[in-house]
Formats: structure tokens, sequence, C-alpha cells
């Protein structure tokens, strides 16, 4: 079946420090991905929908000056938290549906086994 | 607005049959799926539905209404793996994901 893969799984770093994510569709091409941050015991929160070669769709709530999202290619996005503080510490988890073609519809997202954030 | 209903959690007992029900009013339909989430682990794929009726798919199995903006997911001889948060999503007329909360589902011996 499809595969995303996302890396990396865990980061510890300290406050003020920018933190880039990556997530590759390694068998389909993603025509869109999805970014979403869960909490201990809370739902999935979608951030933002990228779709390759434009600018991002952030939900409302989110900055999009500190959650850089970049979708250069069909198989890979990037997510960067800017200056990540204590706050922003949540487990990060993108998807990827192929929304190209016929019976996109049925295509179900598939997500990465997300990375888990930790700032001191 | 959107909105999609689901328990917060259920419990039931190993070897039982539990049902996880979803309702959901969208702008739009183009599909239900349920995904299972294991705690520190990030959702996998269960199950789509577009037309009304049963899919099986071993133990589990998923029905749609469209017409009643309904549907559940029906789990068969449960194990204790399957301890797990269960989310229901709707793609809407513009082919946005909108999620359920998620079903915690308890499983006890």
């Amino acid at each position: 079946g499809a595969v995303v893969s996302q890396h990396p799984s865990w980061v510890i770093c300290k406050s003020g420090t920018s933190v880039k994510i990556e997530c590759r569709s390694l068998d389909f091409q993603a025509t869109t991905m999805f970014w979403y941050r869960q909490f201990p015991k809370q739902s999935l929160m979608l951030m933002a929908t990228s779709n390759e070669g434009s600018k991002a769709t952030y939900e409302q709530g989110v900055e999009k000056d500190k959650f850089l999202i970049n979708h250069a290619s069909l198989t890979l996005s990037t997510l960067t938290v800017t200056s990540a503080h204590p706050e922003d510490s949540s487990f990060y988890i993108c998807s990827a549906r192929d929304l190209s073609g016929e019976g996109r519809e049925s295509q179900p997202q598939h997500f990465g086994d997300g990375t888990r954030l930790s700032i001191l | 607005g959107q909105n999609i209903d689901q328990p917060t959690e259920m419990t039931a007992t190993e070897g039982a049959i539990v049902q996880i029900n979803c309702t959901y009013q969208t702008s739009g339909f183009n599909g239900l799926f349920w995904y299972q989430q294991h705690a520190g682990e990030a959702p996998t794929f269960l199950s789509y539905n577009v037309l009304d009726g049963l899919e099986e798919k071993g133990r589990f199995s998923s029905f749609l209404s469209r017409s009643k903006g309904y549907s559940y997911l029906l789990l068969k001889e449960l194990q204790m793996k399957d301890s797990a948060s269960y989310l229901c999503a709707v793609t809407d007329s513009n082919y946005q994901l909108i999620w359920g909360a998620g079903t915690k589902l308890i499983i006890k011996p």
C-alpha cells in the first residue's frame, strides 16, 4: 500500500530553535499534503493544506510565519517550526493524498508516523 | 457549519461486538472514511464508504446511510489490540476531509 515517510520521528531542542520536519510520499504522487497537530488525548487538528507548487492554505488561528510549509515537489513537503517555544511542543503528523485523476474522492489520506516535538 | 459527531468514549468486552456511530452535516458529500489511531501513533486507514450499505472487511464492517447523514463502524470478535481511537472523516464537496473528534474504545478482558 501507499507509504508516507515522516522524519524525524522525535525532536528535543532548546527554545528559540527552528525545527524542520519532512514528509515524503514513497510510492505515489501526493498532489495534496496535510499537516496536523495533536496534543495529548485530543483530536487531530488540521494546521494547513498544501498543494504541490502553490502556497499552503492555513487553518484559522495557525500562524503562517510561525509554521512555514513548502511543497516543492509531488513527493516532498516540509514543515518548519520557526523559533519554537515550549507551547509548540506537540505531535505533528503529515498525510498525503493523490487527488489527481478519476476516483480521487475515494483516495484515503495516508499518514506518516508523526514527529514528537519537545521544546525545552 | 460542518459538523461530525461521534461518542467520546466506549467500553466493550474482549470477544464481543461493538458499534461506533458517526453522524455528519457537511457541505456536500464525497465519501466517508474510518481510521484507527493507537495512542502515540498516526492514524491508519480502515474503510471508505460512498454508497449506501454495508462494506465488510474481515472483523470490521462499515455502514453508510447518506439520507440520514449516518455511518457506523462495527467491530466483531474484539481483541485487546483493538483498544484505540476510531476517527470518522467525511470528504465534502471541495474534497476537503472533515474530521470527527474520534471515539476512544476501551476493551476489557
